[in-house]
């Protein structure tokens, strides 16, 4: 099992990212993903998930990205991504994508966000 | 929102010797479906989170067996039998039953 962040960078607050999360050494389909952050030398966020297709694929989300972060998946790839938009400067974080979601068995290396003008 | 407070928040101990956590919920952890969603994960010094344990106390695969997880409803407990090098890290208990998903403050393992 291999999950891969990319995307992230340096972004202005306003701005958009989208990170994917690219897995391998499973069946993509089967699960739901999971998004988690870390601010700089903090403790760990969950930042939402989207269930399988069996489950409808629907997502939910932490309070604090409802309405500006949306996870998406593409069964036919095996990734998963996390549109982020009218990013602020409290979302600059290593954002880690996890197979799984009530408990998140294996994670990817994560992929730095920082969010600066 | 479910809130986890872990207990120590440092824990120097000597190699060979035990080391226990402590992660308290504010709420039953108890879910509609009769699981307790209560994970246990390890952070290295510059890795990713790895996952320990799930559902109190199952033991994820290649994790090993000096790992133990124990407790119910609010109250959960991280045990290692022989504190080794490679423990060194933060630990953090999730919880997996309420939205949304938290996570204690984390546990700083240290070797005296």
């Amino acid at each position: 099992v291999q999950l891969v962040e990319s995307g992230g960078g340096l972004a202005q607050p306003g701005r958009s990212l989208r990170l994917s999360c690219t897995t391998s050494g499973f069946t993509f389909g089967e699960y739901s993903m999971s998004w988690f952050r870390q601010a700089p030398g903090k403790g760990l966020e969950w930042v939402g998930f989207i269930r399988d297709k069996g489950y409808g694929g629907t997502t939910e989300y932490a309070a604090s990205v409802k309405g500006r972060f949306s996870i998406s998946r593409d069964d036919s790839k095996s990734i998963a991504y996390l549109q982020m938009n009218s990013l602020k400067t409290e979302d600059t974080a290593v954002y880690y994508c996890s197979r799984g979601a009530k408990w998140p068995d294996y994670w990817g290396q994560g992929t730095l966000v920082t969010v600066s003008s | 929102d479910i809130v986890m407070t872990q207990t120590p928040l440092s824990s120097p101990v000597t190699l060979g010797q035990p080391a226990s956590i402590s992660c308290s919920s504010s709420q039953s952890l108890v879910d509609s479906d009769g699981n307790t969603y209560l994970s246990w994960l390890q952070q290295r010094p510059g890795q990713p989170p790895r996952l320990l344990i799930y559902k109190i106390s199952n033991r994820f695969s290649g994790v090993p067996d000096r790992f133990t997880g124990s407790g119910a409803g609010t109250d959960f407990t991280l045990k290692i039998s022989r504190v080794e090098a490679e423990d060194v890290g933060v630990y953090y208990c999730m919880q997996g039953t309420h939205f949304p998903y938290t996570f204690g403050q984390g546990t700083k393992l240290e070797i005296k």
